[in-house]
This record gives structure tokens, C-alpha cells and sequence, in this order.
């Protein structure tokens, strides 16, 4: 069984300008939840994908937005990048009906200069 | 009331000790409460989690101990080894959608 898998793992860009980072969900789990995880924090929801369809948004602007493809793999794109965006983005897989069961693959550091 | 707060901040225990790691939280639509394991440079990995209809509940040296009345669920891990050395967050789900909520972690250090 395949777990959850992130690319790329490490990213470098400047202020202002757009990232899309990219997730493939554990083998047989069509739900993906996106996280972002400040330096010496706990993650924080940004968005919770089922189905090709947003199911669920946290407290992010519009700039950050998602994509779910028919395979269950999902995209988290962020424009217009500000120096706070500087995080680890964790993507996490789930089954629906699985009572909360969320498994997470290792992130991707973006830092924003 | 969507706050989880965690405490403490940080823990440093003896090797075989018991770590205990607390949790409150506001929210009575909270149905579901994981503890994830986090070590530095990787995701959090799921550990253990509870239901709020049973008190506690046990997985080897973890054990999550649960208290509805009082809105607080704890984390022990017996024995506790210098490999249990990472951060431990716990989180809280509501009984709509699939958003989990994290306490700010607890950075546990056990000591040879």
C-alpha cells in the first residue's frame, strides 16, 4: 500500500509570485486535506477536497486554492505569495465515512523571500 | 470555542518514565480526537485517537485517557524511550466535514 506522497519537497520562491504544489493520496482514499504548518506551530485546515469538489475551507484567502483529479491526486496553488506564506504544506488523505482517520505525507517546504 | 489547547509547551522526561501531554478543548460538536507524532522534517503520523464515547483507550505503551464532562483528553506514554523524542500534537474533529483542529504541540524529550 502506497502512502501519501508530496512534490517537490523543498521549494524556493519570491514575494508576488504563484506556486502549485501537488499530492497523491494513500492507495483507496478519495478525500484530501490540505495543511499549512507555520515554523513551531500546529497545522492549520486550509481545505478539504471529495469527490473533485471543495468539501470544507479554513480561514485562507482566495489566493489559495485546489484542484482534486479524477485519480484522487489533488493541487494546492497559492498566488500573489507573501513572506508569511513561509510553511510546511501538508496534504492528507482520508476515506469518507472513516470517522476522521487522516493520514499525511511529508510536506512541502515553500519558503517565500 | 474551535480552539484545542495543548500543554505543555515542552516536556523532558527520563527514559522509562510516563510523559503525559494534556488537551482542552470548547466545542461540544467535536466528535473525534487524534494524538499524531510529528519528528523533524516529516508530516505528523496518526498514533492513536478516541471517540468521545469511552473514557480511554490503549495501544501499547499509549494510552489516551478522555474526560467529556470536563472537555479534556491527555496522552500518556509509558516507558517512554529517547526514540519517543519528537513533537506531539493533539487535534479535534467536528461531526461535520473533515477539518481537524491542532493544539500548538508539545516537544517531548526523553533523556538515556
Amino acid at each position: 500500500e502506497t502512502g501519501v506522497t508530496q512534490s517537490p519537497t523543498h521549494l524556493i520562491k519570491t514575494r508576488g509570485q504563484q506556486v502549485t504544489l501537488r499530492c497523491s493520496s494513500q492507495s483507496g482514499h478519495n478525500t484530501v486535506s490540505w495543511y499549512q504548518q507555520a515554523l513551531g506551530q500546529g497545522p492549520q485546515f486550509i481545505f478539504q477536497y471529495y469527490r473533485e469538489e471543495e468539501n470544507g475551507r479554513g480561514n485562507f484567502p482566495p489566493r489559495f486554492s485546489g484542484l482534486q483529479f479524477p485519480n484522487y491526486s489533488s493541487e494546492l496553488n497559492v498566488n500573489a505569495l507573501e513572506l508569511d506564506d513561509s510553511a510546511l504544506y501538508l496534504c492528507a488523505s482520508s476515506l469518507p465515512g472513516s470517522g476522521g482517520e487522516q493520514y499525511f505525507g511529508p510536506g512541502t517546504r515553500l519558503t517565500v523571500t | 470555542q474551535q480552539q484545542v489547547k495543548q500543554s505543555p509547551q515542552s516536556l523532558i522526561v527520563q527514559k522509562g518514565g510516563i510523559s503525559i501531554i494534556n488537551c482542552a478543548y470548547e466545542n461540544t460538536a467535536f466528535d473525534y480526537f487524534p494524538w499524531y507524532q510529528q519528528f523533524p522534517g516529516k508530516g505528523p503520523a496518526l498514533l492513536i485517537a478516541i471517540r468521545p464515547d469511552v473514557s480511554e483507550k490503549k495501544e501499547g505503551r499509549f494510552t489516551i485517557s478522555f474526560n467529556k464532562s470536563a472537555k479534556q483528553f491527555s496522552l500518556h506514554i509509558m516507558d517512554s524511550q529517547p526514540g519517543d523524542s519528537a513533537t506531539y500534537f493533539c487535534a479535534a474533529k467536528g461531526n461535520q466535514g473533515g477539518k481537524l483542529i491542532f493544539g500548538q504541540g508539545t516537544e517531548l524529550s526523553v533523556k538515556p
